[in-house]
């Protein structure tokens, strides 16, 4: 039984280019979630999308992130012309449809760093 | 403005032990309350959970309490192993599926 996945575990960016994070939930769950954890401080809620649908952004920035579950292959999280302050570590989590949706499941995380 | 806090970054206990992790949050609305666990490079673990209409839920060494009138939070871990030492998160969400995460406490169990 696969847990979430996430690739790459590591990427490295120049300013102004952009970076695609990619999860795979756990197989038969439809609810995708995205942290972001920066240095010193607890995961921060972005978005939270079911297949095909966003269905809260709240936490995303309003320029540059965007983030998509389709209907086949993994959900992507994607920055367009990143910055220095775009460095942290970006979890993604699944959770299956019914029962204790709150009870989310994380993947080890992509580790951002633009330099 | 941060709704969900732990105030003490880090403890440290000795093996066989009590841990007791707190966390203190603002919003009554909030509803289900769970604890997490991350080790270094990994993601967090989901570890155990409590609704607000109950008080306390138990888990083998994890139990979890509920304050609701204190707002208050709390997870004991009894007896404490070297392999316990971790950072734990409290993490509550209101009816929704967002989770809001405090900063985490930092336990170390000494031998």
């Amino acid at each position: 039984n696969a847990g979430v996945m996430q690739n790459p575990r590591h990427l490295v960016r120049r300013r102004g280019q952009e970076a695609r994070l990619r999860c795979s939930p756990v197989k038969g769950h439809s609810h995708v979630y995205w942290y972001r954890q920066l240095p010193e401080e607890g995961l921060k809620f972005m978005v939270y999308l079911q297949k095909e649908n966003i269905i809260d952004e709240s936490g995303m920035p309003k320029e540059r992130f965007s983030a998509e579950f389709p209907k086949e292959g993994p959900s992507i999280l994607r920055i367009q012309q990143v910055v220095r302050g775009d460095s942290a570590a970006y979890f993604c989590a699944s959770s299956p449809d019914g029962g204790h949706s709150y009870e989310q499941y994380f993947g080890p995380g992509t580790r951002l760093t633009v330099t | 403005d941060q709704q969900v806090k732990q105030n003490s970054p880090s403890l440290s206990v000795q093996e066989g032990r009590i841990s007791i992790l707190n966390c203190d949050y603002t919003n009554s609305m909030f509803d289900y309350f769970l604890w997490y666990k991350k080790y270094p490079a990994e993601g967090p673990t989901f570890l155990i959970s409590i609704s607000s209409i109950k008080d306390k839920n138990e888990d083998g060494r994890f139990t979890v309490f509920l304050n609701k009138s204190a707002k208050h939070l709390s997870l004991h871990i009894v007896p404490s192993q070297p392999g316990d030492s971790a950072v734990y998160f409290c993490a509550v969400t209101g009816g929704g599926n967002k989770l809001t995460f405090g900063t985490g406490t930092q336990l170390k169990v000494e031998l």
